[in-house]
């Protein structure tokens, strides 16, 4: 069972880096790691995804553990557009796709 | 580019009317799933589909039905709607399954309440 545990909330002053932390510990070693984000009244947005190796696009960057146990998105210079919930997703069993509650990231001007 | 259409994007219902939410996508997905998203929690899987003429059921299908006649749309009925069936919808599509290496697109919801 795939699950996902992030802090429910975090804070972050603008222009300055964000580590957005997820914890899977139970995840195998095939699945894919996935972050995405919804913005207030708005569907969730692809943000980035990751098997083994670190990560980057123009969006964010994804550090992946060496034991793929845990994963941390950064943001590296917070706008107050990055404010929204940030989804770390897994497969669950039955190949469902578990967004949990997120991490609510508000950026302080 | 349009991507995922919903419609509509907000509706009120009495308890007992149906309805279908309606979604389309012009990529040629062949992967399109039906979420929903109650206040304050994530999105949860009702049904969803890996192309024409195959369905299935996700975490919460109780109440909905769909089908998928063609790769494009993906409609979502409530047979006899229920006010535990307020909530907003979001509909997905992707090239391959969402667990892999390809992303979902989401459309912007459809906002329905149940009175």
């Amino acid at each position: 069972d795939a699950k996902t545990t992030q802090p429910n909330s975090m804070e972050s002053n603008e222009e300055e880096p964000v580590h957005l932390p997820c914890n899977h510990s139970t995840i195998s070693g095939t699945d894919y790691i996935h972050w995405y984000r919804q913005l207030p009244s708005q569907g969730p947005e692809y943000v980035i995804h990751g098997l083994t190796s670190n990560v980057n696009n123009r969006m964010a960057s994804l550090a992946i553990a060496e034991d793929r146990k845990s994963s941390t998105l950064i943001l590296h210079r917070a706008t107050l557009r990055d404010a929204a919930v940030y989804y770390c997703i897994l497969r669950d069993t039955g190949n469902q796709f578990y967004f949990g509650t997120g991490t609510s990231l508000t950026v302080i001007p | 580019n349009a991507g995922v259409t919903q419609t509509p994007k907000f509706q009120v219902l009495k308890t007992g009317q149906s309805m279908t939410l309606q979604c389309a996508q012009d990529m040629n997905h062949e992967y399109m799933s039906w979420y929903r998203q109650d206040p304050g929690m994530g999105l949860r899987l009702i049904h969803y589909s890996v192309g024409a003429g195959i369905t299935d059921q996700g975490e919460v299908p109780n109440g909905y039905n769909v089908s998928r006649s063609t790769t494009e749309d993906f409609p979502l009925r409530l047979l006899s709607a229920a006010p535990s069936q307020t909530s907003v919808y979001f509909c997905a599509s992707s090239r391959l399954p969402p667990y892999s290496n390809q992303p979902q697109h989401f459309g912007d919801g459809t906002r329905l309440s149940i009175l």
